[in-house]
């Protein structure tokens, strides 16, 4: 099993620019979330997805779309990039039984946003 | 608001010595709590977690405490190793299906051997 995948690693977009980031999971999670972290702020949430077809905002949903393909993909737009969306963005996953609250991420993108 | 506060953004320790992680909390809904490890250049990865009908939680070398009425958690590491270096994260939950956490800002632990 390879987890939480998330593509591309590293990315540098001008401002204006547009980009989707990509994230699939084999683990059959039902939830998956998108977050960004910024240094000194920890990870903060943008998106997330309590189940397939479904999609709900986050603590920082501005200037972001999402898109839950299908139970394993999960991607996150960028309609135009600004400098303030500079960050490393994770993707995670996380199942639905009861007493289970962990998530499960993967290994990040790195945006820089000129 | 942070509503999740670690308020030691760095810690260091000698090797085989007991490493202590504070975490604060501020909303009374959280019941369940969890701490991530990460790496530099990797995902945060799940360590331990404790839920508010506890007030401790054992595995292995990691012992993760609850206090309720302060709210306030911490996580022990002991014996700690050079390998336990790295930014470890505490994180909470409040019920319901969504699973959602929020996030401290992380203390980064560095065991010197």
């Amino acid at each position: 099993n390879a987890g939480v995948t998330q593509t591309p690693k590293f990315q540098v977009l001008k401002t204006g620019q547009s980009m989707t980031l990509q994230c699939a999971q084999d683990m059959n999670h039902n939830s998956m979330y998108w977050y960004r972290q910024d240094p000194g702020m920890g990870l903060r949430l943008i998106y997330y997805s309590a189940s397939e077809g479904t999609t709900d905002k986050g603590e920082v949903p501005n200037g972001y779309n999402v898109s839950r393909l299908n139970k394993r993909e999960f991607s996150l737009r960028l309609e135009s990039a600004a400098p303030s969306q500079t960050s490393v963005y994770f993707c995670a996953s996380s199942e639905r039984l009861a007493g289970v609250r962990e998530q499960y991420f993967g290994p990040g993108t790195r945006l820089t946003v000129t | 608001d942070q509503q999740v506060k670690q308020n030691s953004p760095s810690l260091s320790v000698q090797e085989g010595r007991i490493s202590i992680l504070n975490c604060d909390y501020t909303n009374s809904m959280f019941d369940y709590f969890l701490w991530y490890k990460k790496y530099p250049a990797e995902g945060p990865t799940f360590l331990i977690s404790i839920s508010s009908i506890k007030d401790k939680n054992e595995d292995g070398r990691f012992t993760v405490f609850l206090n309720k009425s302060a709210k306030h958690l911490s996580l022990h590491i002991v014996p700690s190793q050079p390998g336990d270096s790295a930014v470890y994260f505490c994180a909470a939950s409040p019920p319901g299906s969504a699973r959602q956490l929020t996030f401290g800002s992380g203390t980064q632990l560095t065991v010197l051997p």
